[in-house]
């Protein structure tokens, strides 16, 4: 089991570019996140989704989008980078119900924007 | 909105000692989850401890208990007989009991724990 898979690791974009951040998990579970991390601080929600096709916004959703064609991916798009966007982002996810309520994160993509 | 305040920056603790993580939050709802997350270097978020606002009951994980006080909104960490591999950044999460749409982890800030051997 893979757990939740992003790529890449590391990625330094110029100002203005766009790049995808891919997530890919192989649990099958119905919730996933996508997270960024600024340095000092704890997480703040971007977007997440409940299943395949439903998507919705969470606290700094500007200038990123996202889709879920399938269960098991959740690519988060960059559109006209900004040096704002600079931080590490995490992927996770989780089962809707039952026990296992606790999320699985991905190992986090750090960005760079100069 | 729920907020979640971990005053101390950062602690250091001699290895084996025992060493408390303050974690407050503040909620108008009843039911909810805490969680205490771990951020070694490598940056992978592991889950230390769980625990549902509706069991009394503290959580404990081998070296790891919580102090959870509704009434006061607290939820600390303690970690007894410290070891090397215990140093991280170490996270306090709120999650809402219901599932849905407004379904989130709300993160602390986090707490640098250093470990003096």
């Amino acid at each position: 089991n893979a757990g939740v898979t992003q790529t890449p690791k590391f990625r330094i974009l110029k100002i203005g570019q766009s790049m995808t951040l891919q997530c890919t998990q192989d649990m099958n579970h119905n919730y996933m996140y996508w997270y960024r991390q600024d340095p000092g601080m704890g997480l703040k929600l971007i977007y997440y989704s409940v299943g395949a096709g439903i998507t919705d916004k969470g606290e700094v959703p500007n200038g990123y989008n996202v889709s879920r064609s399938t269960t098991e991916d959740f690519p988060l798009r960059l559109e006209l980078a900004a040096p704002s966007q600079t931080s590490v982002y995490f992927c996770a996810s989780r089962l809707r119900t039952g026990a296992n309520y606790g999320y699985t994160f991905g190992s986090g993509t750090r960005l760079t924007v100069v | 909105a729920q907020t979640v305040t971990q005053s101390q920056p950062e602690m250091s603790v001699q290895e084996a000692e025992t060493v408390t993580l303050s974690c407050t939050y503040d909620t108008s709802e009843s039911d909810y989850y805490l969680f205490w997350y771990k951020q070694p270097p490598s940056r992978q978020m592991i889950l230390v401890i769980r625990q549902e606002a509706y069991k009394q009951q503290n959580a404990t994980e081998n070296r790891f208990s919580v102090n959870f006080q509704k009434a006061a909104k607290s939820f600390s960490l303690k970690i007894s007989d410290s070891q090397l591999g215990d140093a991280a950044m170490y996270f306090c999460a709120y999650r809402s009991y219901s599932i849905g749409r407004n379904e989130k982890l709300t993160f602390g800030t986090g707490t640098r724990l250093t470990i003096i051997p």
